[in-house]
């Protein structure tokens, strides 16, 4: 099964700032999502980065906000732009081989604003 | 609406018993239902998948089963353990190279 390597795996920043998340998988996968989790909360869906092109948004979340990066089949970067204290939550890097293929999970940054 | 839900958003069981978790979903068409454990400060990790034809499958102390008339999944901890505890998730598989649709997720506490 892919191994999904994040950091940082943690960070305090300042209200105006942005950070860059990195996400390497150790395998090349076919897809990558990212996803933000309020602790003891559900998993939401950011985007799915798509290797050589934009990425593709779920509803409530935007280009400006979240650009996505993917350059090759095994890593992603999620920037989170001109952050507030409401960014702050967990972001996780998924991957996956195709459907009917298990979703393999990095264990996350979890982001602070203050 | 498309929905996905689990149940109960807590269970508390003795040790040693059985934990049955479910998963229930409306206006999909799955063509997998696969579950994940997720532990505090980590990300979720893939336990069991099954498919739209297969009825039950099972590994080791676990037991998933999946209805798709009844568009159900059941999952079990059998002679659950203390260190079972933590938040279990469905999630469907659609068709295609889409993300999978997660669940709230069900948090279990083993008591010893």
């Amino acid at each position: 099964s892919a191994v999904i390597s994040q950091k940082p795996s943690r960070d305090i920043c300042q209200r105006g700032t942005s950070l860059t998340i990195q996400c390497q998988v150790d395998s090349q996968v076919t897809m990558m999502f990212w996803y933000r989790q309020q602790p003891g909360q559900s998993l939401t869906l950011i985007a799915t980065a798509n290797q050589g092109s934009e990425a593709t948004y779920e509803s409530g979340f935007v280009i400006d906000k979240f650009p996505i990066s993917r350059p090759n089949l095994t890593f992603s970067t999620l920037t989170v732009s001109n952050m507030s204290p409401e960014d702050s939550s967990i972001y996780l890097c998924s991957a996956r081989a195709g459907g009917g293929q298990p979703q393999h999970f990095g264990d996350g940054t979890r982001l602070s604003i203050l | 609406s498309q929905k996905i839900e689990q149940n109960s958003e807590a269970l508390n069981i003795q040790e040693g018993k059985t934990a049955t978790l479910t998963c229930n979903y409306t206006n999909y068409s799955p063509a997998y239902l696969q579950w994940y454990r997720q532990d505090p400060g980590r990300g979720p990790v893939f336990l069991l998948l099954i498919r739209e034809n297969e009825k039950e499958k099972r590994k080791e102390r676990l037991k998933v089963t999946f209805d798709t008339t009844l568009k159900q999944s059941l999952f079990h901890i059998t002679a659950s353990q203390p260190a079972d505890s933590a938040t279990y998730l469905c999630a469907l598989d659609i068709r295609g190279n889409t993300p999978l649709v997660f669940g709230k997720g069900t948090r279990l506490s083993v008591i010893a």
